[in-house]
């Protein structure tokens, strides 16, 4: 079956950056892209971007524009995501999130990793 | 940029009773690229329907989405104990802000 593994939680200064791992496995990796959408405490959903692992192509939410790094490693099946210059306000719940369409967003996001907390603090 | 508006904010309810979520768009959105999700306390979300109207594969037949332009609407027609969570909907890049559905 399709999985996604998050890498564990982390806790990072402010101006810091933090890289978090998306392992997929049950697919052929290269078919599908990937979401990124992070959640802050107690707050709703909020999509970060998204990348085509065949090509390492990228889309990002114009919020994380400059700060937002999306890569993969097609030799281990592992999507990344990279974001700098952190502040106390990118403290949530990071997830990722397969788009199960060739088409993107005709079949929904589905399913999730199991998320990643990340925590900015001084 | 497309804004989604869902309504109302909280919905409180009885279990076996009817529940009616809406999901306005600030623009007409292609229907087939409407998504609804669950999403209970320490889970990650989970696909409920695609397109508009089309359950993901398991999820149970009293869900159900209807909608198209900018009015979207999903229905759970016989709430059970499992189904209080919150509710989010998305197109491409844009989640609504949620529906909590509560226990009456």
């Amino acid at each position: 079956q399709v999985q996604l593994m998050q890498s564990g939680a982390a806790v990072k200064k402010p101006g810091a950056s933090v890289k978090v791992s998306c392992k997929a496995s049950g697919y052929t990796f290269t078919n599908y892209y990937m979401h990124w959408v992070r959640q802050a405490p107690e707050q709703g959903l909020e999509w970060m971007g998204i990348i085509n692992p065949r090509d390492g192509s990228t889309n990002y939410a114009q919020k994380f524009q400059g700060r937002v790094s999306m890569t993969r490693d097609t030799s281990t099946t592992t999507v990344y995501m990279e974001l700098s210059s952190l502040r106390s306000e990118d403290t949530a719940m990071y997830f990722c999130a397969r788009d199960p369409s060739r088409i993107v967003g005709a079949l929904g996001i589905d399913p999730w990793g199991q998320g990643t907390l990340v925590t900015v603090s001084s | 940029e497309i804004v989604l508006t869902q309504s109302p904010g909280t919905l409180s309810l009885s279990p076996g009773e009817r529940a009616t979520l809406s999901c306005r768009a600030s623009q007409s959105v292609h229907s087939g690229y409407l998504a609804w999700y669950q999403q209970k306390p320490g889970q990650a979300p989970r696909l409920l329907i695609y397109g508009a109207s089309s359950r993901a594969t398991g999820i149970p037949d009293r869900f159900s989405g209807s909608g198209s332009g900018t009015d979207f609407t999903l229905i759970i027609s016989r709430l059970e104990p499992e189904d209080f969570a919150v509710y989010y909907c998305q197109q491409y890049g844009t989640f609504g802000q949620g529906t909590k559905v509560e226990i009456k």
